[in-house]
C-alpha cells in the first residue's frame, strides 16, 4: 500500500539558520508529490509540488524540494528561516492521477529567536 | 474571492445531535474531499466525490452521509454525534491531477 513517512514529528531551528524537513513515500511508480504548510487556527496551503521534469522544485514562501528516486525522498529545504515559518508541515502523495492524496503525518516547526 | 469555503467555522454541540458542515468551492473543480484532522494532526481523508459521485468512502462509520448536490457543493451530515467525532474537519477541491485546495476547516467539538 502507499504510504508516505516524515520520520521527524518536531524540528526546531534557530531563525536564520537552515532548514530540511524529510519525506519518505512508499510507491511502485513515480507519484505526484506535494508539501503543504498550516500555520496554527489555518487550513494547508500548497508550498510546492513535483510532477515530473526537474526534480529540483521552487515553491512559494522561499522554500524548494527535491525529488530523488532513487531514496524514495521528496525532502523540504529552505536556506534561511523566519519566525513565520513556525507551523505543522505536510507531505503529500498521489499516485499518478489517482483521487486520492496521501498525507504524511506532518512535521511542526518551530523557530527559536 | 475565497476559493473553498466552509460553515460553520466552529461547531459546539452535545452527544447524540445531529449536525452538517457545509463546503463550496467556486474553481470549478470536479472533484471534492472530506478530511478529519485529530488532535495530533493527522489528516485522515473520509470521502472523495467526482462529478457529484462517491469516488472515496475510506472506513468511516456510516453516521457520517456526505451529500453533493452539484459539484460545487460537498455537504458532511453527522448523526449520533459521540465525543470522539470532535476535530476540525477540512472540505477540499482537485481538478484532475492538480493538487488539492483546502478550506479553512470547521472545529467541531462534541460535549
Amino acid at each position: 500500500a502507499q504510504s508516505v513517512t516524515q520520520p521527524d514529528i518536531h524540528i526546531t531551528v534557530s531563525e536564520g539558520a537552515s532548514l530540511e524537513l524529510r519525506c519518505n513515500y512508499s510507491y511502485g511508480a513515480t507519484p505526484y508529490l506535494f508539501w503543504y504548510v498550516q500555520s496554527p487556527g489555518q487550513g494547508l496551503q500548497l508550498l510546492l509540488k513535483y510532477f515530473s521534469g526537474d526534480t529540483l522544485v521552487q515553491g512559494i514562501k522561499g522554500f524548494e524540494a527535491e525529488f530523488k528516486r532513487s531514496q524514495s525522498s521528496f525532502n523540504l529545504r529552505k536556506p534561511s528561516v523566519h519566525w513565520s515559518d513556525a507551523a505543522e508541515y505536510f507531505c503529500a502523495v498521489a499516485p499518478g492521477g489517482d483521487d486520492k492524496i496521501i498525507f504524511g503525518k506532518g512535521t511542526r516547526l518551530h523557530i527559536l529567536p | 474571492d475565497t476559493a473553498v469555503s466552509q460553515t460553520p467555522k466552529y461547531l459546539v454541540t452535545q452527544m447524540g445531535n445531529d449536525k452538517s458542515i457545509k463546503c463550496e468551492q467556486n474553481l470549478g473543480h470536479d472533484t471534492m474531499y472530506w478530511y478529519k484532522q485529530d488532535s495530533k494532526k493527522f489528516l485522515k481523508i473520509m470521502f472523495s466525490y467526482n462529478n457529484k459521485e462517491l469516488i472515496i468512502n475510506e472506513t468511516v462509520p456510516n453516521r457520517f452521509s456526505p451529500k453533493s448536490p452539484d459539484k460545487a457543493h460537498l455537504n458532511l451530515h453527522i448523526n449520533s454525534l459521540e465525543l470522539g467525532d470532535s476535530a476540525v474537519y477540512f472540505c477540499a477541491s482537485r481538478q484532475a491531477e492538480g493538487e488539492q485546495f483546502f478550506g479553512p476547516g470547521t472545529r467541531l467539538t462534541v460535549l
